[in-house]
């Protein structure tokens, strides 16, 4: 079955660095989710990505999809405490429409 | 409005006791879902509802059942709990099956 694969699985960064966030699926994807869930909270939609090679944007945080449909990444740019969680991609299956989630990074800001 | 609301928040059992998750919302959402987090294994799909009158297996459905009550509500029934179901349970619900999904805030269950 689809499997989805994220790295690290662990990320510590001293406030203000960057953090990159890596997600790999076994199948094509007809698009691909992120969420994010703060410590002991439960996930909340980030965004959708549905085209080949499509980047997007929110504030801080920039994710793209692969050309292959296979692959995305979620970066964020000059961490603040508030983006302390763990991210979540889940990526639909061509074949059976199935939401796969992946097994996350959980990130961690040094003040 | 509440979005998607789960009872009970926690929940201790023993080895072969049953119970109810129930799960609410009030977004008029077709699709809802059950999923289990543990700790290094991400979400996985127990059962899904995509829409009002059907449901379906997901990736790990085995000691568990379902009903899709009405349009809003969605329980997972434990018959007999075992340690091995000890698990944060997230319902999840979105307007259609390939949306969005929002998600309740999750039931702690423990199985002694």
């Amino acid at each position: 079955g689809q499997q989805v694969m994220q790295i690290p699985q662990y990320q510590h960064v001293q406030e203000g660095e960057d953090f990159t966030t890596y997600c790999n699926s076994s199948t094509t994807l007809s698009n691909i989710q992120w969420y994010k869930q703060r410590p002991g909270g439960h996930p909340v939609f980030l965004i959708q990505l549905v085209k080949s090679g499509e980047v997007k944007k929110q504030k801080r945080l920039t994710f793209q999809f692969g050309e292959a449909k296979k692959n995305s990444s979620l970066h964020i740019t000059a961490t603040q405490t508030t983006d302390v969680g763990t991210y979540f991609c889940a990526g639909r299956d061509f074949g059976n429409e199935k939401l796969t989630f992946g097994t996350g990074t959980r990130l961690t800001i040094i003040p | 409005n509440a979005g998607v609301t789960q009872t009970p928040k926690f929940q201790v059992l023993k080895t072969g006791q049953s119970m109810t998750l129930q799960c609410a919302q009030d977004m008029n959402h077709n699709s809802m879902y059950w999923y289990r987090q543990d700790p290094g294994m991400g979400l996985r799909l127990i059962y899904y509802s995509a829409s009002e009158g059907t449901t379906d297996k997901g990736e790990v459905p085995n000691g568990y059942n379902v009903s899709r009550l009405n349009k809003r509500e969605f329980s997972l029934r434990l018959e007999s709990a075992a340690p091995s179901q000890t698990s944060v349970y997230f319902c999840a619900s979105s307007e259609y099956r390939k949306g969005e999904q929002y998600f309740g805030p999750g039931t702690r269950l423990t199985v002694t």
